[in-house]
């Protein structure tokens, strides 16, 4: 099965509205990270987040380690927000799975 | 820009071509990774260098997929022969210490069209 998995798969949301997406592990990882991909495919990390809570202006992700999860919480939507968000982790030095992503909509 | 390049932006090839997908990684990072992306199978790791050495060769990628890493700043992919179900976006992304320990950049890919 999926090691790693994301929910929702897609999410529409009105401006102004918060978010909150979630990725868990099936595995034990040594860290994850959280990027984003532009609708015109261009993927940029947001977060390293190996444990904790970790925040970046609007963007908030906080990774349980031993729960094998992480969530990434969008406050205050924008139309820029649109695209979709993966979350991906390492299982020893090599191996870095992504997740298949949240596909995210943001309507004025 | 000092980040990862990849070319060309855009291939497409005819079945049975061989094609090389070239990448330029962040100066002075150490490890390089190839990835391969499609809307069904999402990003799928082809192969992974560190310090130049080659690491992880993607298992199920290795009979038609190999990829190089001449020198610390320039790795190419090398498709042979090619078929149409490798249409996708190949990704090259390149961080300093791994990914355990900081960022993955990322380049814009190539868009491969295996006709």
């Amino acid at each position: 099965g999926q090691q790693v998995q994301q929910s929702p798969a897609s999410l529409v949301l009105q401006e102004g509205e918060n978010a909150e997406l979630q990725c868990n592990f099936s595995t034990s990882l040594n860290s994850m990270q959280w990027f984003y991909q532009r609708p015109e495919g261009s993927l940029v990390s947001l977060f390293y987040n190996p444990s904790g809570t970790k925040q970046s202006g609007r963007l908030t992700s906080t990774t349980v380690i031993k729960e094998r999860r992480s969530s990434l919480h969008i406050s205050s939507s924008q139309i820029t927000d649109s695209g979709t968000y993966l979350c991906a982790i390492d299982t020893n030095a090599y191996k870095v799975i992504f997740g298949k992503g949240t596909h995210l909509h943001v309507l004025p | 820009d000092a980040g990862v390049t990849q070319t060309p932006r855009h291939e497409v090839a005819e079945k049975g071509q061989t094609i090389i997908l070239k990448c330029e990684p962040v100066s002075g990072h150490n490890d390089l990774f190839w990835y391969r992306q499609t809307k069904i199978q999402g990003l799928e790791l082809l192969s992974y260098f560190r310090s130049k050495s080659l690491m992880e060769d993607g298992g199920a990628f290795k009979d038609r997929f190999k990829a190089e890493m001449l020198n610390s700043s320039f790795s190419t992919l090398k498709i042979q022969p090619t078929e149409p179900k490798d249409s996708a976006v190949y990704l090259c992304a390149s961080s300093h210490r791994g990914f355990s320990n900081e960022r993955l950049f990322f380049g814009h890919g190539t868009k491969l069209s295996v006709l």
